[in-house]
């Protein structure tokens, strides 16, 4: 299995511009999960979806994020406008949780995002 | 709510010297825990998880922790140090039940001196 893709790898774009982040997500699991990670707050959880439904979006910082999961293979997340403060390193995972939730999450290699 | 501190940002060892990484969690229910690693420009990586039973939990590269619940704390260990072992770690926690979300510290970074 090529585990969780992620697209692009680098992004640099200009304040104000839309940025879309894309994912695909391991074959066969039930659950995607976008993460941020940042110097200053860690890697936070941004939203999550199980079955291409989003369950909880309560870590999406502005309604300038905006995440989709249309079917099973794709997801993407969203910023628009794009802020300086929003640069960052987002990640997408997958996992087989089921009943399960201690399973393992997997990561994708994430998106470098730059906003100048 | 459910909260992670991992105590030192860096830790610096030299090869072959024991690894210790600590992580204390705060959890309303009985946790799962977790510990991930991420290597430079890559994703995070299971290295291993408690849920229930052995308090002792072996992973992968050598690594074990031990689930203290008197101490709220699952530290992270390795005997002998590897420089592969350089990289960023990140202990989690998840309450479990319906809830899915894993909560991260803010992650300790190894260094691995020869």
């Amino acid at each position: 299995d090529a585990g969780v893709i992620q697209s692009p790898r680098h992004e640099v774009t200009e304040m104000g511009q839309e940025v879309t982040l894309r994912c695909k997500p391991i074959s066969g699991h039930d659950y995607l999960f976008w993460y941020r990670q940042t110097m200053m707050r860690g890697l936070e959880l941004l939203i999550y979806f199980n079955n291409n439904v989003p369950i909880d979006d309560s870590g999406m910082p502005e309604d300038r994020f905006s995440a989709k999961m249309p079917n099973a293979s794709f997801s993407t997340l969203k910023i628009q406008p794009s802020e300086p403060r929003d640069s960052a390193v987002y990640f997408c995972a997958s996992s087989n949780l089921g009943s399960e939730p201690y399973n393992e999450q997997f990561f994708g290699p994430g998106t470098r995002l730059t906003v100048l | 709510a459910q909260s992670v501190t991992q105590l030192g940002s860096h830790v610096s060892v030299s090869e072959g010297a024991l690894v210790l990484l600590r992580c204390n969690y705060s959890s309303s229910v009985p946790p799962y825990l977790f510990w991930y690693v991420q290597y430079p420009n890559q994703g995070l990586q299971l290295l291993l998880k408690y849920t229930t039973g052995a308090t002792l939990v072996k992973g992968i590269n050598g690594f074990e922790a031990e689930f203290k619940k008197s101490e709220t704390s699952f530290h992270l260990t390795k005997p002998s140090a590897h420089m592969s072992d350089a990289a960023e770690y990140f202990c989690a926690v998840s309450s479990g039940g319906s809830n899915y979300k894993l909560t991260f510290g803010k992650g300790t970074l190894l260094t691995v001196n020869p």
